[in-house]
């Protein structure tokens, strides 16, 4: 079992649109959870961090927490064509304290 | 405030040479980590370095090195290049240990 684990899509959502991406986690010790957003050629910039259960919103980016259940994840509100990029699940796993990656799903916002 | 910083951005070598990259991280950063970035494999961990020390390696063989300095700048050396080198070297820095990670623009190296 991956410890970080993404659907790799891509994930196609219309223009105005939510688009939903997850993740889901191994290690239930977990604290520490982010999502980055990578375009094409691009290195990874952070997007939001969440610590704990619960929702947090930030503009149009709301992440989602259950620690319960293990999963992460980010609603993106009113898609823009500008959001069409690779998105990162980490989440700091274990007791040596390392950024693990999932592998992105990649969002197409389409017109 | 400056963000993280990568030199040199582009490197093209031959198998067999060897390779050093610098990572200047975030004013006030100490914590600085080190990534490999393929199409098949995505973000692999490579290393994090705090306080001038190792703290955490990644499962890559001992080709891979790396070091801080007192200023937290920091450097990763490839010894004896393959051509499964070839990828993007991703530094990221943090305030502290298992904070938010802020991400340099990244090395591109080719190994032909």
């Amino acid at each position: 079992q991956k410890e970080v684990e993404q659907n790799s899509g891509p994930l196609s959502v219309p223009e105005g649109a939510i688009a939903s991406l997850n993740c889901t986690y191994s290690d239930r010790g977990s604290q520490s959870f982010f999502w980055y957003r990578q375009y094409s050629g691009k290195s990874p910039e952070l997007i939001m961090s969440i610590y704990s259960n619960g929702d947090k919103e930030d503009g149009r980016f709301t992440a989602q927490l259950n620690k319960a259940s293990q999963y992460v994840s980010l609603l993106i509100r009113d898609s823009q064509p500008s959001d069409s990029a690779t998105y990162l699940c980490a989440v700091y796993t274990g007791t040596a304290s390392k950024l693990t990656f999932g592998t992105g799903t990649r969002l197409q916002v389409t017109l | 405030k400056a963000g993280v910083t990568q030199t040199p951005r582009y490197l093209i070598k031959t198998r067999g040479q060897q390779v050093t990259l610098s990572c200047s991280p975030i004013s006030g950063h100490r914590s600085v980590s080190w990534y490999q970035q393929t199409p098949g494999q995505g973000l692999q961990f490579l290393f994090e370095y705090f306080s001038e020390t190792q703290r955490n390696k990644g499962n890559f063989p001992g080709r891979f090195s790396g070091r801080q300095f007192s200023n937290s700048r920091s450097e990763m050396n490839v010894s004896t290049l393959e051509l499964g080198d070839s990828a993007l070297y991703l530094c990221a820095s943090s305030l502290y240990r298992q904070s938010e990670q802020f991400f340099g623009p990244g090395t591109r190296l080719t190994v032909l």
